[in-house]
Parts: structure tokens; sequence; C-alpha cells
């Protein structure tokens, strides 16, 4: 079946570091890719996404490629803040289906002043 | 758009007993999906409905579940005679009908068996 796998956490850094979190999925057919953001005490949210092999989704400094010979989802950002500290969930989606989310188990990202 | 909001946030109950769960997604979302998380999990889908119509269910939900939207709009999630496993968090998302790979998360509802 359709799986997502990301790298487990937590992942520490300290502030304006590098941050790359990643995700590789198994699907059945053209999936499209997401990264949820689940901040403490808060709902998930959509960061970004891409729908098509080589699409980049990109919002609040992070970004993410879709690599279909990989298939591979990275997430990254140039330069992390403490108000980057949350649980980063990658999904995804099948194209041909009902749109039902398929996650990963989440990682969770700590920055530290 | 207000967002999607889900009551009560929290419940706790006894095992055996019967909960009940509301969705009320945002205005004009067509599809309505609920989850399960489990602590240290990402979601897991649960059931999909399409306006009034579920058209999608998981093998997780087990015949003690049964959801509802009834009239296309709020959905209610019931479990019946809970037991401990069940415990975790009840997650409602709605997507529009042109943008049906988006889908908007609620707070959720966390519960508690003991």
């Amino acid at each position: 079946g359709d799986s997502v796998t990301q790298m487990e956490g937590p992942v520490t850094l300290s502030e304006e570091a590098f941050l790359t979190i990643n995700c590789t999925y198994t699907a059945t057919g053209y999936p499209s890719l997401f990264w949820y953001v689940q901040y403490p005490g808060e709902g998930l949210q959509l960061l970004l996404k891409a729908t098509k092999a080589d699409d980049k989704g990109s919002n609040k400094g992070f970004e993410a490629t879709y690599r279909k010979e990989t298939t591979s989802f990275h997430l990254e950002k140039g330069s992390v803040q403490v108000s980057d500290s949350a649980v980063y969930f990658c999904a995804l989606t099948l194209n041909s289906g009902y749109s039902t989310l398929t996650f990963g188990k989440g990682t969770m990202l700590l920055v530290s002043p | 758009d207000t967002g999607v909001s889900q009551n009560p946030r929290h419940k706790i109950t006894k095992r055996g007993q019967n909960v009940t769960f509301r969705c009320d997604p945002i205005s004009e979302h067509n599809r309505l999906y609920w989850y399960r998380q489990t602590l240290g999990q990402g979601p897991e889908f649960l059931t999909y409905f399409q306006n009034e119509a579920q058209l999608e269910k998981s093998r997780l939900l087990s015949d003690r579940f049964s959801a509802e939207r009834p009239k296309g709009s709020f959905s209610t999630l019931e479990i019946q005679r809970t037991e401990q496993g069940d415990s975790a968090m009840y997650l409602c998302a709605s997507s529009p009908k042109t943008r049906p790979d988006t889908q908007y998360f609620g707070p959720g509802t966390r519960l508690t068996v003991l």
C-alpha cells in the first residue's frame, strides 16, 4: 500500500541553522505530496505542497522538491527560528482517489536560541 | 473562513460508554474527512464524505464506529462501547470542490478512555 517514511526526531538545531527533514514515499499511482506542520497545542496546517515531479513547493522560507526518481520530498529551510519548533508531517494523496491523506509519523523540530 | 471547528475539544469517558464528536467544516466545503492520531504517530484516515454521501471507509473503522453528515454540512462521529485502544486525537478536515487536495484541519477532539 501507499506509505510515507520520515526521519525520526527530535531534530535539535540552534537558531539560524540549516534544516533538512527527509521524507520518502511509496505509492501505486502518481501522488501529490505535502508537508503539514503542527505547532504546540494547535491543529495541523498545510505548509507546502507539490503536485507533480520536479515541482517545488515553498512557503515561509521552507521548500521541498518532488523527486520522482528518488521518491523523495525532503523539507529544507536555510535559517530556522525558535518559532519553527513544531512537529512536521510529510503526506501524500493519490490524484486518482478521493484525496485522502497518508501521513508519515512526524518529525519533531526543536530550535534553541 | 472561520476554520474547521470540533466539539468537544476533550472527552474523558469510561470503557463501554458511547461518545459522539461533532465537526463543523468550513462553509461550502463539500468534502469532509475524519482521521485518528495516536501519540507519536501521524494521522490515519478513517472516513470521507462528499456532501452527505459517505464514499470511503478505512478498515480502521470497526463496526463500533459510525459517522454521518446528514445535510452535507456538519458531521458526527460516534464510537459505541468504547475501549481503551480508542484513546486518541480525532481530527476532522474539509476541502473545497475547487481544490480537493487542500485539506484544512480542525483542532481535534482528544478522547481518553479510562
